[in-house]
């Protein structure tokens, strides 16, 4: 079956300090990949998101993903945090039409 | 402009009541969802509707019934609540289908069945 796995529940970084956010997906084919973003009591908001083409996919807020296809990856990444971007992020894979979300990555910042 | 709203925001049950979660969008957008969110589970599909007059059961349907008004809303109708219902609800739309378009998301209900 497909699935989504985001193996870190919980990551704390600075603020100004590079940010790497970890997802795995299982699936035969080239999915569809999609990064959402849940600021705290608020609905989910798209980061940015993979069809084809350019594996480097550049979404809002600066934040950025690479889908590497031999590691079945789709990280998510920002050169340096802002106290703002405190919040849950979720990986998501389309398949058949249907979308998967992994389990949720939450960040914490600290000054 | 308000995007999608649900009511209420919160509400508790007790264990075999009944209620609607009411949710609405102004963006004329033609597919509508309903989602559970746990901790751990990330968001899991109820119920969605693709298009005006059509509804199909997503990954968790059992407990649960929708309705599809009109083209802007789509309520969700616990009709005997059960301690399991636990969790917090979000709808949310888009314009075509959920991978071509993005999910705009309400702000959720929070319910806890007691």
């Amino acid at each position: 079956a497909q699935s989504v796995t985001q193996p870190d529940i919980h990551i704390t970084v600075s603020e100004g300090a590079s940010l790497e956010l970890r997802c795995n997906y299982s699936y035969g084919a080239t999915p569809y990949l999609f990064w959402y973003v849940q600021s705290p009591g608020q609905g989910l908001q798209l980061l940015l998101k993979y069809f084809s083409g350019d594996t480097l996919v550049q979404g809002i807020k600066g934040f950025e993903a690479e889908f590497k296809r031999s590691q079945s990856s789709f990280n998510l990444r920002k050169p340096s945090v802002h106290w703002s971007d405190a919040a849950e992020y979720f990986c998501a894979v389309g398949v058949r039409r249907k979308l998967i979300f992994g389990q949720g990555t939450e960040l914490s910042v600290k000054p | 402009n308000a995007g999608v709203t649900q009511t209420p925001k919160f509400q508790v049950l007790k264990t075999g009541q009944s209620m609607t979660l009411q949710c609405a969008q102004d963006m004329n957008h033609n597919s509508m969802y309903w989602y559970r969110q746990d901790p751990g589970m990330g968001l899991r599909l109820i119920y969605y509707s693709a298009s005006e007059g059509t509804t199909d059961k997503g990954e968790v349907p059992n407990g649960y019934n929708v309705s599809r008004l009109n083209k802007r809303e789509f309520s969700l109708r616990l009709e005997s609540a059960a301690p399991s219902q636990t969790s917090v609800y979000f709808c949310a739309s888009s314009e075509r289908g959920q991978l071509n378009s993005p999910l705009h998301f309400g702000n959720g209900t929070r319910l806890t069945v007691t």
